[in-house]
């Protein structure tokens, strides 16, 4: 079972932040999380990984609590290209091959 | 520059007729898994090879199967397939062997069985 829950669904204006949260309450010490997005009929996408810190990139940032047990992604400026399910995963294993999906989020960027 | 290849994108087979779909990297990463994902449904993992050693998921059907002849390729073989295969299959690959470890995802395979 996934370790992370998502809100099935949100909204956002394009041009505005869109802020994903996600709850991990049972995550252990040396797990990362991860998130990626899925577009219609595409692989997921990598976005952004982290520990404890405040993680940015490119395409996001990602807050974690100091508690670890949940996280939110931040994409600044939606596009409605940023349309997509958003997935976060806490991976377990010493590869990574536990990666365990939940529903994820349906994110839907309006214009 | 593709870094996780996947062919054919569509394939179509009999029900019952037996159906491999491949998987190509050029990252040179260790690891290769593949995921099954249903219509409206989250990935699922199939097994997976960290190098040469297969692992598979203890409720993956004996139906699907695997093989990795070098470290680029890697196939996923659906023996007998039913109408409830009918999904999109991904692979994807990651280095391994840390506790920090991005999987990278193929575009996908969209199987349908008629």
């Amino acid at each position: 079972d996934a370790k992370t829950t998502q809100p099935p669904s949100m909204d956002c204006a394009e041009g505005r932040a869109a802020n994903l949260p996600c709850n991990h309450s049972t995550i252990s010490g040396n797990e990362y999380v991860y998130w990626y997005r899925q577009i219609h009929s595409q692989g997921p996408q990598y976005i952004i990984h982290g520990l404890k810190n405040n993680e940015t990139n490119e395409m996001a940032s990602l807050i974690i609590t100091e508690d670890r047990k949940s996280s939110t992604l931040i994409l600044p400026h939606a596009t409605l290209r940023d349309t997509a399910v958003y997935y976060c995963i806490v991976r377990v294993g010493n590869y990574g091959q536990n990666f365990v999906f939940g529903p994820g989020t349906r994110l839907s960027v309006l214009p | 520059d593709a870094m996780v290849i996947q062919n054919p994108r569509y394939q179509v087979t009999q029900f019952g007729k037996p159906v491999t779909l491949s998987c190509s990297q050029t990252l040179n990463h260790n690891v290769m898994y593949w995921y099954q994902q249903k219509s409206s449904q989250a990935p699922k993992l199939l097994f997976h090879y960290y190098d040469k050693d297969f692992n598979n998921e203890a409720d993956t059907p004996d139906n699907f199967q695997s093989r990795r002849p070098n470290t680029s390729f890697c196939f996923l073989d659906i023996r007998s397939p039913g109408l409830g295969d009918a999904a999109m299959y991904l692979c994807a690959t990651s280095k391994g062997g840390r506790a920090s470890d991005t999987q990278y995802f193929g575009p996908g395979t969209r199987l349908t069985v008629l």
